[in-house]
C-alpha cells in the first residue's frame, strides 16, 4: 500500500462545476495535511492545509480532514480553466517531511 | 529575497561530472527541505535542516548525494558521479518553524545527466 494515495486523473470538469479531489494516508500519526498545486513544469505552490478534523473553507477552497478515516479531500467550486493543473496531497509526518501523493491532473472546460 | 531561491534553474552535465544545487531560502525560516521530483510524480522527501543541523537524510538514494547547510541559511545539494536516472527536478522548500508547518517551494533546478 502506498503512503499516500490519491485518486488517479485526470478529472475533466466543466467551468463553474464542484472539482472534487481524495487522498488517503497510511501514517496515523501525520498530524497535518497540505494541498498543492502544480502547474506544469512550475514548482508546487501551496493552496491549503489542515491540522483538524473538520472542513477549512478559503475563498473557493475547502479542505476536509477525517483522521479516523486517514481521509483528506479538496474542494474546488465555481471551478475556473486558470485552476487546471495538478493537484498534490501531502501529509506531514512526525519526521517533518512532506509525503506526496502521485497527483491528480485536474482539467476545467470552457 | 520575498520567496525561495533556487540556481541554477537548468543543468546539463555529463555521466559521471559531480554538481552541486543551491538552494536560498526564506529569509529566517529554521527549516529546510530538498525533495526530488521524476516526470508525472509527486516530489519524494531527500533531507531536511533544521538550522545548520541535518536532522533526516534517509531520502538520500545512495552515498553520491551529500547536503550541506553550514550556516543555517543558503544549502547546497551535490551530486557526485552523476548518474542517468539522477535526471529529475530538484525542489528545496523552506518553512518558518520546525516540523510540521507549511513548506514554501522555490522554482527547482531541472538536472539532465546526458
Amino acid at each position: 500500500q502506498k503512503e499516500v494515495e490519491q485518486n488517479s486523473g485526470p478529472l475533466s470538469v466543466p467551468e463553474g462545476a464542484i472539482a472534487s479531489l481524495n487522498c488517503t494516508y497510511s501514517d496515523r500519526g501525520s498530524q497535518s495535511f497540505f494541498w498543492y498545486r502544480q502547474y506544469s513544469g512550475k514548482s508546487p505552490e501551496l493552496i491549503m492545509f489542515i491540522y483538524s478534523n473538520g472542513d477549512k473553507e478559503d475563498g473557493r477552497f475547502t479542505a476536509q480532514l477525517n483522521k479516523a478515516s486517514q481521509y483528506v479531500s479538496l474542494l474546488i467550486r465555481d471551478s475556473q480553466p486558470s485552476d487546471s493543473a495538478t493537484y498534490l496531497c501531502a501529509p506531514n509526518n512526525q519526521g517533518g517531511k512532506l509525503i506526496f501523493g502521485q497527483g491528480t491532473e485536474l482539467s476545467v472546460k470552457p | 529575497g520575498a520567496g525561495v531561491s533556487q540556481s541554477p534553474r537548468y543543468k546539463v552535465a555529463k555521466r559521471g561530472q559531480d554538481v552541486a544545487l543551491r538552494c536560498d531560502p526564506i529569509s529566517g525560516h529554521v527549516s529546510l527541505f530538498w525533495y526530488q521530483q521524476a516526470l508525472g510524480q509527486g516530489p519524494e522527501f531527500l533531507t531536511y535542516f533544521q538550522n545548520e543541523a541535518q536532522l533526516d537524510k534517509s531520502g538520500l538514494p545512495s552515498d553520491r548525494f551529500f547536503a550541506e547547510r553550514p550556516e543555517g541559511s543558503v544549502s547546497t545539494l551535490k551530486i557526485q558521479r552523476t548518474q542517468q536516472e539522477d535526471s529529475a527536478v530538484y525542489l528545496c522548500a523552506s518553512s518558518l518553524g520546525g516540523r510540521g508547518g507549511p513548506q514554501h517551494f522555490g522554482d527547482g533546478t531541472r538536472l539532465s545527466i546526458l
